[in-house]
Order: structure tokens, then C-alpha cells, then sequence
């Protein structure tokens, strides 16, 4: 079992809809990270929250919007996205030492019609 | 040139064999290295860490080569369940911003009977 939970699992929505991904862990990991996976491709960084504050956004666009509410909890704001925002959204999180490794949720598969 | 490069594969392995394979990446300030494998449709799960003296566990060793700017993972004995694809993964601090890892695209390991 992952010890980083995201919910849901899965997605379905249309491009007017307005959505949230959520992602809590309990390790006491101070950094925690949104990624973008689509098929046959590695993992893509989109944003990185470091002590509840964002520190990293690597140019995503706006109709993705990242929130911190604390320690333990991150969420993914979902709103006008495109068919091509298809894909596994993952979480992971991290104690923020660079040789510590990130550990992943399982993901939330998310379509857009 | 990206930044981290894999062999994408696929390395077909009989069971029981061995198998080696390398990753490359491009910036030699990057700090700490790991492999993660990835299974269809699941989420990157830590295999190991690698170190500069080079690391072991169990069956899997890994080797990091700071001068040439390579990393390698090999595999003993190999079992069925050792078919997935291997991410080769750089980590690298971003002053005041928090850890930032980049993918390779994977490599893909199939074990036959």
C-alpha cells in the first residue's frame, strides 16, 4: 500500500467543468510535488510545495491551480481544461533533503471529454 | 540533448539471466540519484537509491559513474516479476526552492519463462 493517498482513482470531465485532485500523506515529508504522466512517457514536474509554500512551478498553465491547506494535504484545481490535459496526475512527497527520494501515490487517471 | 537518457529497450531477459543497462544525464552539478521502476498503468515506486561507491540490494546493484555522468542497474537471477519499466531518476536542489527530479524516459525490461 502507497503511503500517499490520492483521490479519486479516476476522472471524467467535460471541458467547462470545475474539479479538484486531492493528495495527503502522513509521513511528515515537508515538500510535496504534482506531476503529469502521459502514456509512454516519464513523469513531467509541474508544481513543487516546499514548508506549505509553493516554490516550484515549472510553467503550468493557469487553469491549473495548486494549493497547500497544510503539512499533510495538497490539492490540484481542475477548471476549462483540454481534451489534451488527459493523463495520470501524480503526487509524491519527499522530507525536501536532496538525497532523500519521493514517494508516489498511486495517481488519479484523468479524462477530458 | 535531454537531460537524462535510457536506453528505452525493450531488453528481453531470460528468467534467470542477467541484465545491465545504463542512464546517462547532462548536468554534473546534479546531486543524488535513484532508479525507480514503474509497472503498466501504476504509479514510479523507489527501487533504490545510488550511491557514489556504488549499492546493493539483494539482486539489483547500481553504480554511479560521477565523471562520465552515468548511472547503471544490474539485475541477477532475474524473475517474472522483475518485468517493468526502470526509471532512471536525477535529483537536483534548487536553492531555496526545494528538490526538483527529472526522468529519464525509461527503460523497459521484459523476463520470458
Amino acid at each position: 500500500d502507497t503511503e500517499v493517498t490520492q483521490t479519486p482513482k479516476h476522472l471524467v470531465m467535460g471541458m467547462t467543468n470545475k474539479k479538484s485532485l486531492k493528495c495527503e500523506q502522513h509521513m511528515g515529508h515537508r515538500a510535496m510535488y504534482w506531476y503529469k504522466q502521459k502514456a509512454k512517457k516519464p513523469p513531467e514536474l509541474m508544481f513543487v510545495y516546499s514548508y506549505e509554500k509553493l516554490s516550484i512551478n515549472e510553467s503550468v498553465p493557469s487553469r491549473f491551480s495548486p494549493e497547500c491547506p497544510n503539512s499533510s494535504l495538497l490539492n490540484l484545481h481542475l477548471h476549462a481544461l483540454q481534451p489534451e490535459d488527459s493523463a495520470l496526475y501524480l503526487c509524491a512527497s519527499s522530507h525536501g533533503q536532496p538525497n532523500q527520494p519521493q514517494h508516489f501515490g498511486d495517481g488519479t487517471r484523468l479524462s477530458i471529454l | 540533448r535531454k537531460e537524462v537518457e535510457q536506453d528505452p529497450g525493450p531488453f528481453n531477459v531470460p528468467e534467470g539471466a542477467t541484465v545491465a543497462f545504463n542512464c546517462t544525464y547532462s548536468n554534473s552539478a546534479s546531486q543524488s540519484f535513484f532508479w525507480y521502476r514503474q509497472d503498466c498503468r501504476k504509479e514510479p515506486k523507489l527501487l533504490m537509491s545510488v550511491y557514489s561507491s556504488g549499492n546493493e540490494d539483494g539482486r539489483f546493484t547500481a553504480q554511479l559513474n560521477r565523471a562520465s555522468q552515468y548511472i547503471s542497474l544490474l539485475i541477477r537471477d532475474s524473475k517474472l516479476s522483475d518485468s517493468a519499466t526502470y526509471l532512471c531518476v536525477v535529483n537536483d536542489m534548487i536553492k531555496a526552492a526545494g528538490n526538483k527530479l527529472t526522468f529519464g524516459g525509461g527503460t523497459r525490461v521484459l523476463v520470458k519463462p
